[in-house]
């Protein structure tokens, strides 16, 4: 199955705001609401940081936040903070009744 | 305080079998959703399977299929993978997570190799 297309890097300034885009198909993200996104630092397991496009779970800094339009999704941090650096999974339902996961984008906080 | 703890890993070499365990609590397990995701080495992650509540419905990405096996026990508050027909390139910590992706435990490490 083919994963979604995500920017190997993206990486700002502390307080600048970054998007990360996550494009996939009709059979997937531009198909259903059940985009997600996660973060993952190196060694631990990924977070869930919003969930069907743009909900974010209890925790989760509002500084998180996400969009759709047509086959891509995005990832906006705003604020953009030390901690922030780590990687970011986008993740998609698809008509084969299965879940994809994107490519992978490496935050750095310059 | 929810927590999703994974055993089962190891080495083992191209061709056998493993079974990982996922042993969950503080929440109710008997009504969601649960899935296995698994991350080879210094690479993504992957989606690998899902099982519905009740055990009625399981989907696995296509690599997998036919070698793979989910399956669940409410009442033992257990999620758990068979593994069969092990390949090279199933190396990976695999973990188990909430159907929703909310929750996640630690990982297992599983390493195929002769």
């Amino acid at each position: 199955q083919a994963v979604l297309t995500q920017p190997a890097s993206v990486s700002g300034s502390p307080g600048q705001s970054i998007t990360i885009s996550c494009t996939g198909t009709s059979s997937d993200v531009g198909g259903y609401k059940y985009v997600s996104w996660y973060q993952q630092h190196p060694g631990k397991a990924p977070k869930l940081m919003i969930y069907e496009v743009n909900n974010r779970p209890s925790g989760v800094s509002n500084r998180f936040s996400g969009s759709k339009s047509g086959n891509t999704a995005s990832l906006t941090i705003s604020g953009l903070q030390a901690e922030d650096e780590a990687d970011y999974y986008c993740s998609s339902y698809t008509s084969n009744s299965i879940y994809v996961f994107g490519t992978g984008t490496k935050v750095t906080v310059l | 305080e929810v927590q999703l703890v994974e055993s089962g890993g190891g080495l083992v070499q191209p061709g056998g079998s493993l079974r990982l365990s996922c042993a969950a609590s503080g929440f109710t397990f008997s009504g969601i959703w649960m899935k296995w995701v698994r991350q080879a080495p210094g690479k993504g992650l992957e989606w690998v399977a899902n099982i519905k509540q009740d055990g009625s419905e399981e989907h696995y990405v296509d690599s997998v299929k036919g070698r793979f096996t989910i399956s669940r026990d409410n009442a033992k508050n257990s999620l758990y993978l068979q593994m069969n027909s092990l390949r090279v390139e199933d190396t990976a910590v695999y973990y188990c997570a909430t159907g929703r992706g909310t929750y996640w435990g630690q990982g297992t490490l599983v390493t195929v190799s002769s």
